[in-house]
């Protein structure tokens, strides 16, 4: 079975900083989805960035990318120049190419950003 | 475009009572997926329909039940309260196609067992 480990429970960075979240995760497929999701207390999930496990290139979205390591099974995740709005908490997730959409979780990262 | 819509936001149940959330996808998906949030288990994968069928189950008892109606709207059914089951309910819609795995959510039904 797959399994998303996530081993950082709280991380905090100043603003306008760069910080990096970690996520590993364990699988016997080839292909697969991987996303990172945003929690703002209170709020709705959103998705931060998608990464396909078939293409090499790291994924992107403006202040957000991807380190994808596909044999180290890792997949973290950059934000840079960092905003208040950035405090959340941020789960990694696995997606199969055969389970629809089943996701599974990482346990979560809260990212505290310091004025 | 609306995004999905769950409801209600909020409620308070006993125990041994049943509890009925709704969901609304986004205009067009036709999948929806549920998951318990709680600060000790996470988010965990409850069930995903699709056109009105269900084609993947977590590893819930039966006491939690689901259905999707013609219109791609959702419903998830616990019954027989338990105190554990005091949770974060979120819904998510889906396109339906395999392209880019994207789920959209909902704010979520919190629920609280007495």
């Amino acid at each position: 079975a797959q399994t998303v480990t996530q081993s950082q429970p709280e991380m905090s960075v100043q603003e306008a900083e760069t910080v990096t979240l970690s996520c590993t995760y364990d699988t016997s497929e080839s292909d697969y989805y991987l996303f990172w999701y945003k929690q703002p207390p209170s709020r709705q999930m959103i998705l931060v960035i998608r990464q396909e496990a078939y293409k090499q290139q790291n994924a992107t979205e403006n202040r957000f990318s991807v380190n994808f390591q596909k044999a180290a099974k890792s997949f973290s995740l950059k934000i840079s120049d960092s905003q208040l709005g950035d405090a959340a908490m941020y789960f990694c997730a696995y997606r199969g190419m055969d389970s629809n959409y089943q996701l599974i979780w990482g346990a979560g990262t809260k990212l505290i950003i310091k004025p | 475009k609306a995004g999905v819509t769950q409801t209600p936001r909020y409620l308070i149940k006993t125990r041994g009572q049943q509890v009925t959330l709704s969901c609304s996808p986004i205009s067009g998906h036709r999948s929806v997926s549920w998951y318990q949030q709680t600060p000790g288990q996470g988010l965990q994968f409850l069930f995903e329909y699709f056109s009105e069928t269900q084609r993947n189950k977590g590893n819930f008892p039966g006491r939690f039940s689901g259905r999707q109606f013609s219109n791609s709207r959702s419903e998830m059914n616990v019954s027989t309260l338990e105190l554990g089951d005091s949770a974060l309910y979120l819904c998510a819609s889906s396109g339906g196609t395999s392209g880019t795995g994207e789920l959209f959510f909902g704010e979520g039904s919190r629920l609280t067992v007495l």
